[in-house]
């Protein structure tokens, strides 16, 4: 069936210092893919996404390319900030309409100032 | 004000008793879903509804029920609660009709803590 795996966390990085989390995929055809965050005490809520290969989603510095040669879809940000300190989940949907988001199993950034 | 809602935000209740939390949306949509988070095991799918007439279960449905009592209402509910339950509880949306990609709108979260 269809999976998502992200790295392992927790990852603390320092404030300003580059960022990447691991997201591979496993599915049939071509999946819609997603980043969700999760703030403390908060509900997840959309980062960004893509819809078809070569795709890049980005929001609030964040980017993603959908890259299906290597079935990944890794989270980047050149320059965390201490309010980046949340728990990000990466997502899939099958397209077909008929079934719900597959979800990693998050990873929990910590920046320190 | 938020488009999904969840009530109550926090609960406390014992082992055996009944209890039932409740998701409203605003958004139109006809889908919803609920899930689980625990600690290091992401999100878990119980049940989701792609209409009203229209209930399934997830991966882990066991303890669980659904009422899909209208478009915009979608309760889970524990028929006897027990301490492995005890999680954070998300409700969440998604139009299929919409823009694309399927992406679903989550409500804040009910705790839930079963001694």
């Amino acid at each position: 069936g269809d999976s998502v795996t992200q790295m392992e966390g927790p990852v603390t990085l320092s404030e300003e210092a580059f960022l990447t989390i691991n997201c591979t995929y496993t599915a049939t055809g071509y999946p819609s893919l997603f980043w969700y965050v999760q703030y403390p005490g908060e509900g997840l809520q959309l980062l960004l996404k893509a819809t078809k290969a070569d795709d890049k989603g980005s929001n609030k510095g964040f980017e993603a390319t959908y890259r299906k040669e290597t079935t990944s879809f890794h989270l980047e940000k050149g320059s965390v900030q201490v309010s980046d300190s949340a728990v990000y989940f990466c997502a899939l949907n099958r397209n077909s309409g008929n079934t719900p988001l597959v979800f990693g199993k998050g990873t929990r950034l910590s920046v320190i100032a | 004000d938020a488009d999904v809602t969840q009530t109550p935000r926090n609960r406390i209740t014992k082992t055996g008793k009944r209890i039932m939390l409740e998701c409203s949306q605003t958004k139109g949509h006809d889908r919803m879903y609920w899930y689980r988070q625990d600690p290091g095991l992401g999100l878990r799918l119980i049940y989701y509804s792609f209409d009203v007439k229209d209930i399934n279960k997830g991966e882990i449905s066991d303890g669980y029920s659904v009422s899909r009592q209208a478009q915009a209402k979608f309760s889970l509910s524990l028929e006897s609660a027990i301490p492995n339950q005890t999680a954070l509880y998300f409700c969440a949306t998604s139009d299929p009709y919409g823009t694309g990609g399927y992406e679903q709108y989550f409500g804040p979260g009910t705790r839930l803590t079963v001694t």
